[in-house]
This record gives C-alpha cells, sequence and structure tokens, in this order.
C-alpha cells in the first residue's frame, strides 16, 4: 500500500487566495519531501522538512510536519496562476536510503 | 533547471517492438532512478541504481530493463512492447550528500 495520500485530490481557487494540501504517511520517516510536477512534466523539488522540524518556510511556501499525527501540510500563500500544478509529498521508503515513496498528489488550479 | 535529460520527449509504437528509453545526468550524481506514472497518478519506482554496475529492482514490478556502464547514463529497455507499458516514464538522479531528487522532463510512451 503506498505510503503517502493527499488531499484534496484537487484544488481551485483564485489568484491571491492561499492554497493548502495535506499529506499523510505510515511508516517512520528521517524527512518529507515536496514536489511540483507541472503538466506533462518531470517533478522539481519544492523544499524538505526532516523529522526533528516542524515548521519550514521558503517564499511563499510553509510546510508544517506532525510527526505524531504521520501528516505535512504545504501551504502556498498569495497564490499566482504560475502555480497551478500538481503537487506530491515524499518521504524516504526505508530509513537510510535515498528511495523516495510518492503520494497520490494534489493538483491545484489558480485561476486568474 | 536540473542537468538531467531524456530521450524520446513522445513515443508511439507498434506492440513486439523493442525499445530503449534513454536518461543522462551531467550532475555526477552517483544515484538514478526510474519511475512509472499514469495520467494524474503517483510515481512509482520501477529501478534504481547506487553506482556504476548497480541495480535494482523498485516496488513497482516492471518488465523492463536497466544497465549502469556509465555514471553519467541510466537507460531502460522494454524487449518486447505491450500496450500495457502505456505510461510516463521519469528519470530522476540525487546525490549522496543530500536527499532531493532531480527529474528529467520524462518520456510518454505509447504502445498501439
Amino acid at each position: 500500500s503506498q505510503q503517502g495520500e493527499e488531499d484534496p485530490q484537487a484544488l481551485s481557487i483564485q489568484e491571491g487566495e492561499n492554497a493548502t494540501m495535506n499529506c499523510s504517511y505510515k511508516t517512520s520517516i528521517n524527512n518529507l519531501q515536496w514536489y511540483r510536477q507541472n503538466s506533462g512534466r518531470g517533478l522539481v523539488h519544492l523544499i524538505l522538512i526532516r523529522s526533528n522540524e516542524r515548521e519550514k518556510h521558503s517564499g511563499r511556501l510553509r510546510v508544517t510536519l506532525d510527526t505524531s499525527k504521520k501528516s505535512s501540510s504545504l501551504l502556498i500563500t498569495a497564490s499566482r496562476a504560475a502555480d497551478t500544478a500538481s503537487y506530491f509529498c515524499a518521504t524516504d521508503a526505508l530509513r537510510g536510503t535515498d528511495k523516495l515513496i510518492f503520494g497520490t498528489g494534489t493538483r491545484l488550479q489558480v485561476f486568474p | 533547471e536540473a542537468d538531467i535529460y531524456q530521450t524520446p520527449r513522445y513515443l508511439v509504437i507498434g506492440t513486439g517492438k523493442k525499445i530503449t528509453l534513454e536518461c543522462s545526468q551531467t550532475m555526477g550524481h552517483d544515484k538514478m532512478y526510474w519511475y512509472q506514472q499514469d495520467p494524474g497518478m503517483e510515481l512509482h519506482l520501477i529501478h534504481y541504481s547506487y553506482g556504476v554496475n548497480s541495480t535494482e529492482k523498485g516496488d513497482l514490478s516492471s518488465e523492463s530493463t536497466v544497465s549502469r556502464i556509465r555514471t553519467e547514463h541510466f537507460p531502460l529497455t522494454l524487449e518486447s512492447a505491450r500496450p500495457s507499458h502505456t505510461s510516463q516514464y521519469l528519470c530522476a538522479s540525487s546525490d549522496s550528500s543530500v536527499h532531493e531528487q532531480y527529474f528529467g522532463p520524462g518520456t510518454r510512451l505509447t504502445v498501439t
């Protein structure tokens, strides 16, 4: 069974609004990463949060991690039409390895 | 933009043909990965390599094979393509010192 599940599956918002995506996972992790994928393209790494961190910021991105609930959230503030993409969380499948297990993804559409 | 390349970007081929999907990276990364992704779905790891002459199968069973004769090159081969192989194939690489993976643009394969 997959490690990560995300919700919502799809999200549509207006430019300027905030977008929040959630990710849940099943086993203990060393770190959790978020990636972005534009339609039909490869993934781009956004941010990594370690298991001993609770919150991390990068520009308009804010990631939280709650290891007790085995969940993470990605917040995009002041969204732009260019943020339209699919967003995936990924966890290290086996501690000490670089193999990742990806979540199901959230498809975000930002309308101008 | 990551220095990882995949060719071809799109391939439409008939059943029974042998195909090789190319992946090259110029970052000197020791680890490389192949993922399979159906439209709108999560990524599944099908092959990975920790270095030259090191290849292992991923979590999703695949009839494809890979080789890693040179650090920068990680081709994937299907001996006899079938319609069930229709999917997007994404190649990625990472360095042992960091956890993030760099992705190529993907090859969209259609087997008729």
